[in-house]
């Protein structure tokens, strides 16, 4: 596989469930991206993890919680989520200040 | 005021013609900049960066920036249906932001066949 690789792509949950997206870097970058994108929105970077480290939080809700195992694989874990959380999740990586690379995304949806 | 900002379109421009995409930003320390095409449901794809003062041109694409007037465009030449999509403006923060990126709305283009 290439790129970045990210599961599932489509996710319906309800607000009390508790479920994981998954994402898949194999592109050597040393640094991954958790970013949102809601409808008539910018791109809103979530998290930022750098060798593992999580080096930027936009002040995202509890709700949203993410883990960087390893340089290569990302999750974000979450749990009693809201209605306006529905959006495109996305991954991507990077080497520093160089461009980013997004997976195909995760369609979320919350009932 | 928006660290990233583009004019929200739509941008119509009949086949053939030349497309031209602008993009503002406010941090002077601003160091990376990119342009990202985003078809409807589907994820950004990287199309053009540009990290010095001038032109870049690759293909039909021609990426220009001006650091002193924090402004960055996109030039699509030979404009074809297909490039009908949102293309997304970005700028890596530099210095007071390695790993920021942020993005503006978006400018939506539609090619008229």
């Amino acid at each position: 596989e290439t790129g970045v690789t990210q599961t599932p792509r489509h996710l319906v949950m309800g607000m009390t469930n508790k479920k994981s997206l998954k994402c898949e870097q194999h592109l050597g970058h040393n640094a991954m991206y958790w970013y949102k994108q809601s409808a008539k929105k910018p791109l809103e970077l979530m998290f930022v993890y750098s060798l593992e480290e999580r080096v930027e939080n936009n002040s995202v809700p509890s709700r949203f919680s993410p883990e960087c195992p390893n340089s290569s694989h990302l999750f974000l874990h979450l749990h009693t989520l809201q209605p306006e959380d529905s959006a495109l999740y996305l991954c991507a990586s990077s080497q520093a200040r160089e461009p980013l690379h997004f997976g195909n995304g995760t369609r979320l949806t919350v009932t | 005021q928006k660290e990233v900002e583009q004019n929200s379109g739509p941008l119509s421009v009949p086949e053939g013609a030349i497309a031209s995409l602008n993009c503002t930003y406010s941090d002077r320390g601003s160091q990376s900049f990119f342009w990202y095409r985003q078809y409807s449901g589907k994820s950004p794809e990287l199309i053009m960066s540009i990290y010095s003062n001038g032109d870049k041109e690759d293909g039909r694409f021609t990426a220009q920036l001006n650091k002193a007037s924090q402004y960055v465009s996109l030039l699509i030449r030979d404009s074809q249906p297909s490039d009908s999509a949102t293309y997304l403006c970005a700028v890596n923060k530099g210095a007071s932001g390695t790993y920021k990126y942020i993005f503006g709305t978006g400018t939506r283009l539609k090619v008229l066949a």
